[in-house]
């Protein structure tokens, strides 16, 4: 049990177009949703914490009308990277959990913008 | 005082060995800690955790140690074994309700050779 996934598993777009990865909990109903960024070798980022059914919460430095997250049902949400440049190329994880219950991750994402 | 500093960067052992990875924290209200297991190109997949209350937990070859008067706590992998050679990150969390969220270490690479 307890399984996130995540699509597109990588995705290759032109610099200016914007880009939509899905995140959904398959086995159980996550109340939240995080959405990380992990450069190579790196560390996980947090980008913004979200609640079913209200605004996400962005950490400090994330601009949130570049990176749009959605969290309409208790089993999906989606970030959008909008006008995506070169350097928001990353790999791209969301987790979920059920309360506060043990976060769960998603394969990741990864984003390269030419 | 939200910082997790995770120690060695990396480690190299030899199949059978007990590798060691340590986490020190600063934040006394932390009361979750879970270590992650993250191979390349995929999300982390939750290996062990443990919570204040106890000093040593073991699930199967993974032994968390846990000193609360030290704010540290560590990671021992037995019989280590080729396929455990991956990106381990410890990590703290308090809960708070929905807007507990985890603080990550920077993360240990462990290769463990025949």
């Amino acid at each position: 049990g307890a399984v996130v996934s995540q699509h597109p598993s990588w995705v290759i777009c032109k610099s200016g177009t914007s880009v939509k990865i899905e995140c959904r909990s398959l086995d159980f109903q996550a109340t939240t949703m995080f959405w990380y960024r992990q450069f190579p070798k790196q560390s996980l980022m947090l980008m913004a914490t979200s609640n079913e059914g209200s605004k996400a919460t962005y950490e400090q430095g994330v601009e949130k009308d570049k990176f749009l997250i959605n969290h309409a049902s208790l089993t999906l949400s989606t970030l959008t990277v909008t006008s995506a440049h070169p350097e928001d190329s990353s790999f791209y994880i969301c987790s979920a959990r059920y309360f506060t219950d043990t976060q769960y991750f998603g394969p990741g994402t990864r984003l390269t913008v030419l | 005082q939200q910082q997790v500093k995770q120690s060695p960067q990396s480690l190299i052992v030899q199949k059978g060995g007990i590798p060691i990875i340590n986490c020190a924290y600063e934040n006394t209200a932390f009361d979750y800690f879970p270590w992650y297991q993250q191979f390349p190109g995929k999300g982390p997949a939750l290996l062990i955790a443990i919570r204040p209350d106890v000093s040593e937990k073991k699930e199967g070859r993974f032994t968390i140690s846990f000193n609360k008067s030290a704010k540290q706590f560590s990671l021992h992998i037995m019989d280590s074994q080729p396929g455990d050679s991956a990106t381990y990150f410890c990590a703290a969390s308090f809960e708070a309700g929905t807007a507990s969220k985890l603080t990550f270490g920077t993360g240990t690479r462990l290769q463990v050779t025949l």
